[in-house]
């Protein structure tokens, strides 16, 4: 079993809409989530980090985090064709606080259709 | 503009041969990573250091050499024993490796001759 798992998609949405991307993670003690957006070709860019169970809303970004059900979520409101990149999940296993563990997913491809 | 240096973009390797891709960061980090990916992977951590003149291994150091002689530069060798050099390497670094996101450069692309 993969440690941190995402669905490779592509996963198609229309303008406008509400994007949702999740990810679920094998490590139940499990403290620090990310989520990178990569364009194709370029290098990851940070765009939300949570430590605590819920919602944190960053501008068109909310990242959800659900510690019992082992998933952490990304919405995307109102989505542009910006928008579109592979959106990589990271995870730091619990019993670590080093971010020398973090544990990627591969990512999923989001398309933002007009 | 503070960030994270890398170069060059493209990098191609002969076979036999050592090559070196470097990273500079002026962001006065301490922690500074490799991370190599592979298409439609996720990243796995070559090596890392916390300080000046530390480094450790991380999952697949096996082929890769690196040095961190100063705060700001943590160059990455790739040598001749890594086999299947061809991936997009990634150096990153944060403030420190306790908990902290991690900011990236821009990436080498290394391929072989």
């Amino acid at each position: 079993q993969k440690e941190v798992e995402q669905n490779s998609g592509p996963l198609s949405v229309p303008e406008g809409a509400i994007a949702s991307l999740n990810c679920t993670y094998s490590d139940r003690g499990s403290q620090s989530f990310f989520w990178y957006r990569q364009y194709s070709g370029k290098s990851p860019e940070l765009i939300m980090f949570i430590y605590s169970n819920g919602d944190k809303e960053d501008g068109r970004f909310t990242a959800q985090l659900n510690k019992a059900s082992q998933y952490v979520s990304l919405l995307i409101r109102d989505s542009q064709p910006s928008d579109s990149a592979t959106y990589l999940c990271a995870v730091i296993p619990g019993g670590y606080s080093s971010a020398s563990k973090i544990i990627f997913g591969s990512g999923t491809r989001l398309s933002i259709r007009p | 503009d503070g960030g994270i240096t890398q170069s060059p973009k493209y990098l191609f390797r002969k076979e036999g041969q050592n090559v070196t891709l470097s990273c500079e960061q002026n962001l006065n980090h301490d922690a500074m990573y490799w991370y190599r990916q592979d298409p439609g992977q996720g990243l796995r951590l070559i090596y890392y250091s916390q300080i000046v003149n530390d480094f450790q291994k991380g999952d697949i150091a096996e082929g890769y050499s690196v040095s961190r002689e100063k705060k700001e530069s943590f160059p990455l060798t790739v040598t001749s024993a890594q086999k299947n050099p061809t991936a997009f390497y990634l150096c990153a670094s944060s403030v420190d490796t306790q908990l902290r996101p991690q900011h990236f450069g821009d990436g080498t692309r290394l391929s072989i001759l």
